[in-house]
C-alpha cells in the first residue's frame, strides 16, 4: 500500500522568509497525483497545490511551489514570503490514478509563522 | 474552487442515539464522495468511499453497520453514526470529486461530533 511520510511534525518561519516542508511517499505505481492541503484552525481543508506525476515541471501557485523528485519519491512544498495567514497544518497527500478510492495523507506538519 | 458543505457543523448527542451528517456538493455533481475521520492533532483517516447509486466501499477496520453511508444523488451523501458511543466522538470530514482520479478533491468544513 502507498504511504506518505512527513518527517517534520512542526516547523517555524519568520514572516516574509521562505520555508520548505518535506514529504516523501512510497508507491509502485508510475502514474499518480500529489497534493498539498492546508488546514487552518477552522479545520477546513484547502487545496494549496497539486502535481501530476507524469509532468516533469514543478507546479507553482503564486508563493507556493513544489520540488517534485519522482525518482526519489519526494514532494516538498516551498512557501516564499511567508505570511501570518500561512500558519496552519499542512498535509501532503497521494492519490492513485488507477483507483479513485486510494488517497493517502501524511501525518501533517504544523507551520508557525512568527511576526 | 468547488464548494462542499456539511451539516451540521457541530452536534452533541447522548450515548445510544444515532446521528446523521450530510455532505453536499453545491456547484458540481460529485461522482465520488469520501468520508474521513480526524482525531485531535492527527491526520485524516479514510473511512469509506461512496459512488452515487452504489454501496459504499469501507476501509479495513471501519464497521459498515456502525457507519452507514448513503450516496442517494450526485450532490448528496450522508453518514449516519448508529448507536453512537463516546469513542465515536471525533471530527468527521467529507470530500467530493466530480470525475476520475485526475479531478481535484474538495473538502467540506467538517462536523464535530461529541457523544456524551
Amino acid at each position: 500500500a502507498q504511504t506518505v511520510t512527513q518527517s517534520q511534525p512542526e516547523m517555524s518561519v519568520q514572516e516574509a522568509e521562505t520555508v520548505t516542508l518535506s514529504c516523501t511517499y512510497d508507491t509502485s505505481e508510475s502514474d499518480y497525483y500529489l497534493f498539498w492541503y492546508k488546514q487552518p484552525p477552522s479545520r477546513q481543508m484547502i487545496l494549496v497545490i497539486r502535481q501530476e506525476a507524469y509532468k516533469q515541471q514543478n507546479a507553482t501557485e503564486n508563493r507556493f511551489s513544489v520540488n517534485f523528485q519522482k525518482a526519489a519519491k519526494s514532494f516538498s512544498l516551498k512557501i516564499s514570503d511567508s505570511q501570518l495567514g500561512d500558519a496552519a497544518m499542512y498535509f501532503c497527500a497521494y492519490r492513485s490514478s488507477y483507483n479513485n478510492n486510494d488517497m493517502r495523507f501524511g501525518a501533517g506538519t504544523r507551520l508557525t509563522v512568527k511576526p | 474552487g468547488a464548494v462542499v458543505s456539511q451539516h451540521p457543523s457541530r452536534v452533541i448527542c447522548k450515548s445510544g442515539t444515532s446521528v446523521k451528517i450530510e455532505c453536499r456538493s453545491l456547484d458540481f455533481q460529485a461522482t465520488t464522495m469520501f468520508w474521513y475521520r480526524q482525531f485531535p492533532k492527527k491526520s485524516l483517516m479514510l473511512m469509506a468511499t461512496s459512488n452515487e447509486g452504489s454501496k459504499a466501499t469501507y476501509e479495513q477496520g471501519v464497521e459498515k453497520d456502525k457507519f452507514l453511508i448513503n450516496h442517494a444523488s450526485l450532490t448528496l451523501s450522508t453518514l449516519t453514526v448508529t448507536s453512537a458511543h463516546p469513542e465515536d466522538s471525533s471530527f468527521y470530514i467529507c470530500s467530493a470529486i466530480a470525475g476520475g482520479p485526475e479531478e481535484t478533491q474538495y473538502f467540506g468544513p467538517g462536523t464535530r461530533l461529541l457523544v456524551l
